[in-house]
């Protein structure tokens, strides 16, 4: 079936170092993506978004890059800082017109900033 | 803040019983959708109501029921629960009408005894 993501991975940094999340989506007919961020005893929290007509966006301090020829969608945090210490979701959205926000969730990864 | 509310925050209840999840969508939006988020199957789809209609369901079980209001507030209704319906129940809200971010509420923590 339709899948994105992989199983939970952790990636640890130390603070101001730069944070690379990566993400494998399997639906070719994906047309948006979207990074969000959850705390512990949180909601998800929207951080960036893409298109499938661009291939990178960015915002403060996040950048999303996409690839649609391998299906890799990737977030990068510049100068990480310990506030950024969250679980990170990749969703996609392959329901186009029918359902904006039908998203299927990566498992997500778990990001550990050390100061 | 989300403005996303969802209430309540915690709800403890025993295996067979009915509760009702409550949502109140961010101010102008007029989709709610419901997740469900466990241990083991991530966040999953739960339904989407737009403006009053359902728009999509995902893989929502028949003992769970929804309805989204005149005034826009969402409930989802769960019945005849079993200890695997613990989990946690987000709602999200959106304009619905394009790809636009869903925003989170802080989500219902369910416990099935």
């Amino acid at each position: 079936g339709e899948s994105v993501g992989l199983h939970l991975p952790t990636l640890s940094v130390q603070e101001g170092d730069n944070s690379i999340i990566n993400c494998a989506y399997s639906n070719s007919a994906s047309d948006y993506f979207i990074w969000y961020k959850q705390e512990s005893g949180k909601g998800p929290q929207f951080i960036i978004d893409i298109r499938s007509n661009m291939d990178k966006r960015q915002g403060q301090r996040v950048t999303v890059l996409l690839n649609k020829t391998v299906k890799h969608l990737s977030l990068q945090i510049a100068a990480t800082q310990p506030g950024d210490s969250a679980v990170y979701f990749c969703a996609e959205n392959s329901a186009g017109g029918t359902s904006y926000g039908k998203l299927t969730f990566g498992q997500g990864t778990i990001l550990t900033v050390h100061p | 803040d989300s403005g996303v509310t969802q209430t309540p925050k915690h709800l403890i209840t025993a295996t067979g019983q009915r509760v009702t999840l409550r949502c109140s969508p961010r101010s102008g939006d007029l989709s709610v959708y419901w997740y469900q988020q466990s241990l083991d199957q991530g966040l999953q789809f739960l339904i989407q109501y737009y403006n009053g209609e359902e728009r999509a369901k995902g893989n929502i079980l028949e003992r769970f029921s929804a309805q989204q209001f005149p005034d826009l507030h969402s409930e989802l209704n769960l019945s005849s629960l079993e200890l695997g319906d613990s989990a946690l129940y987000f709602c999200a809200s959106s304009p619905g009408n394009l790809n636009s971010p869903l925003h989170f509420g802080n989500g219902t923590r369910l416990t099935v005894t």
